[in-house]
């Protein structure tokens, strides 16, 4: 069965780091594109930013609204995707969701399938 | 504001056929598939519809999409209560070099 975990998620002060995991099971890790998508309390999705396959090198690209602050990697060899988080600020309090993307190698041809359970952050003093 | 546009709510009776809009732009839904998740209350979302019209297994085919231009779709035909649930769109967009998502449709069944 595919699975993917998240872990990692709490209460932070803002201007203060975390770092997300994305635990994956079921499937060959390093052949799949990873993305994190998170949920504001009460809002809507919004897409954080994504990891290239191994074949295309594990290359990031991210939202306007997190680049410069989080950084996304992956360790193929243990089929973990993670998300580090900093400066954090008070408007990135969400549940963030790993995901993985299926489709063509034409990464805008993808799609989200699955998804994890999400891991809440919430950015407070 | 989200880039895709979405009714922020959607009604119907069970066994009618609802419909729910995402309309976007040339750069998003003019150009690339749109995907449609659903995201029943206090759990993730889930892969509804992909590629403008797949199915994804295990999907009923009382749920359907279509996309014309730069507007697409979501059908649900068939209403049951179980189908009460937030509906996103979403889709790649060229101009921003990232997914964007709709603001999403809540569909309540009366």
């Amino acid at each position: 069965e595919v699975q993917l975990v998240e872990s990692g998620g709490g209460l932070v002060q803002p201007g203060r780091s975390l770092r997300l995991s994305c635990t994956a099971s079921g499937f060959t890790f390093g052949d799949y594109a990873m993305t994190w998508v998170r949920q504001a309390p009460g809002k809507g999705l919004e897409w954080v930013g994504f990891t290239r396959s191994r074949a295309y090198g594990g290359t990031t690209q991210y939202a306007a609204s997190v680049k410069g602050r989080f950084t996304i990697s992956r360790d193929n060899s243990k089929s973990i995707a993670y998300l580090q988080m900093n400066s954090l600020k008070t408007e990135d309090t969400a549940v963030y969701y790993c995901t993985r993307v299926k489709g063509s190698a034409l990464i805008a041809a993808g799609w989200f399938d699955p998804w994890g359970q999400g891991t809440l952050v919430t950015v407070s003093s | 504001q989200s880039v895709l546009t979405q009714p922020p709510s959607a009604s119907g009776t069970p066994g009618q056929r609802v419909t729910i809009s995402c309309s976007g732009s040339s750069s998003n839904i003019g150009g690339n598939t749109v995907n449609w998740y659903q995201q029943l209350p206090g759990t993730a979302p889930k892969l509804l519809i992909y590629s403008d019209n797949q199915r994804p297994s295990g999907v009923p085919d009382r749920f359907s999409g279509s996309k014309s231009g730069t507007s697409a779709s979501l059908a649900i035909s068939g209403l049951q209560s179980e189908g009460e649930a937030d509906y996103y769109c979403a889709a790649w967009d060229d101009s921003l070099n990232g997914w964007v998502f709709g603001g999403g449709t809540k569909l309540t069944v009366l």
